[in-house]
């Protein structure tokens, strides 16, 4: 992996059903790891900085995991809500610089 | 608290004319970092900023070009404007390096025809 990649590229939820994707990067080039949430019309809003092997985070029914040994971290959404649906976004930091996946744009259909 | 602010929202260049998006961080947020975010693209590192000085840089022309000044408030220049230079323009905020999680700010939309 030379980039930071992301998949699915987009996915269709049921309302309640739970969720997750992933997320891709050099792990040889690794400093921390940044999710990324963003809703149509607004800012992307900051979930989870992880920095260490085996950190798993949570933020209500959102959480996350990153395996920097073999590069790549899950973003899980539990019971789906129609809230949920927006653009989620992973980047890396390493070479002095973060960079983005290019998103896994979630709908939940209610 | 005062989040990140940008402005223009949205506005139209034509090719080879210059422009100055702008952008406040937030209250006690010494970084800025500014990236480009292309139709169907993640958005892409331009630079950053620290206490006034350029603190990184991704792969963009010099014509691209910003300053922070000593409220950490932060403008990007682009001179000769390309037809590919239409995007949108996220500047974002933090209190350090990249450990620390990145304060958007809502965008410019930049549409060069």
């Amino acid at each position: 992996i030379l980039n930071v990649e992301q998949s699915p590229q987009s996915l269709h939820v049921q309302e309640g059903d739970s969720t997750n994707f992933t997320c891709s990067f050099p792990s040889s080039n690794f400093y921390a790891l940044h999710w990324y949430r963003w809703e149509t019309a607004k800012s992307p809003e900051a979930l989870f900085v992880m920095t260490l092997n085996g950190d798993e985070k949570k933020k209500g029914r959102i959480s996350a995991t990153l395996n920097t040994k073999e590069g790549y971290s899950y973003l899980y959404i539990k019971g789906s809500q129609p809230e949920d649906s927006a653009t989620y976004l992973c980047a890396n930091f390493g070479n002095e610089k973060l960079t983005f996946g290019t998103g896994t744009r979630l709908t939940i259909i209610p | 608290e005062t989040g990140v602010t940008q402005s223009p929202t949205h506005l139209i260049k034509t090719r080879g004319q210059q422009v100055t998006l702008r952008c406040s961080s937030q209250s006690g947020h010494n970084t800025v970092s500014w990236y480009q975010q292309a139709l169907g693209q993640g958005p892409q590192f331009i630079f950053q900023y620290y206490r006034e000085e350029e603190n990184g840089r991704g792969n963009f022309p010099p014509r691209f070009s910003g300053l922070q000044f000593p409220n950490y408030s932060s403008e990007l220049n682009v001179n000769a404007l390309e037809l590919d230079d239409s995007a949108l323009y996220l500047c974002a905020s933090s209190t350090g390096r990249y450990r620390g999680t990145l304060h958007f700010g809502p965008g410019t939309r930049l549409t060069v025809t």
